[in-house]
């Protein structure tokens, strides 16, 4: 069966220092990734998807960024994070049905 | 844009009580589903619907899918304390075409 990793699940940092979340895949191959934010327990927004190695489409501007180096790892990336990155950041991966999404990181930062 | 507006943003019941969750768009989806969330965690998909009429059942969760795909509800029958969470509707264009998430509704089932 599929599982999906990610860590750490939190994290607090201050303002203007980096940020590295990572993600990872088990039990598929090269699956469609996605990285969503949450804002206070509310709906979801999409910041980026990958379809393959080293393939990013970003869906919002912002100070962030994604890598794909492997199949089956997907990084979120920041050099400097503001105040408004703090948030529910969500790794997942999709078939035709739907979403899995793994644990989630609790963003806060300081 | 496509927008999923979901009904009520908040929920709080007593165990036992029915109740129905709603989600509504201007626009077409090929397939609409449903995701729980408990606080701390990821989503859990609960359900696809992709046939307009369509209605599916999950023990005491019933889900529909408009006849005109631009909505869906989700009724839950003699609601009990580990319905609690976070409902999620999300709308898709098909196969993987973008999907858009709705709202949300906060349900707190009450012992």
């Amino acid at each position: 069966s599929q599982t999906i990793h990610q860590w750490p699940a939190t994290l607090v940092q201050p303002v203007g220092s980096p940020l590295s979340l990572e993600c990872t895949v088990e039990g598929t191959s090269n699956p469609n990734l996605y990285w969503y934010r949450q804002a206070a327990g509310r709906g979801l927004q999409l910041l980026f998807y990958s379809v393959g190695i080293g393939q990013i489409s970003s869906e919002v501007p912002q100070n962030l960024s994604a890598s794909r180096p492997q199949d089956r790892q997907f990084i979120l990336s920041s050099k400097k994070l503001l105040l408004s990155d703090s948030g529910f950041y969500l790794c997942a991966w999709r078939d035709p049905v739907g979403y899995t999404f793994g644990s989630g990181t609790r963003l806060t930062v300081v | 844009t496509q927008l999923l507006e979901q009904s009520p943003q908040f929920l709080s019941i007593q165990e036992g009580e029915n109740l129905t969750v709603y989600c509504n768009s201007s626009s077409v989806f090929s397939s609409l589903q449903w995701y729980r969330q408990e606080p701390g965690e990821g989503p859990v998909l609960l359900v696809t619907v992709v046939t307009g009429g369509e209605v599916k059942k999950l023990k005491r969760l019933t889900f529909q899918f408009g006849d005109a795909r631009k909505d869906s509800s989700l009724h839950i029958t003699a609601a009990q304390p580990g319905d609690t969470g976070l409902y999620l509707c999300a709308g898709g264009a098909g196969g993987y075409q973008k999907v858009t998430f709705g709202t949300g509704t906060k349900l707190q089932v009450i012992p």
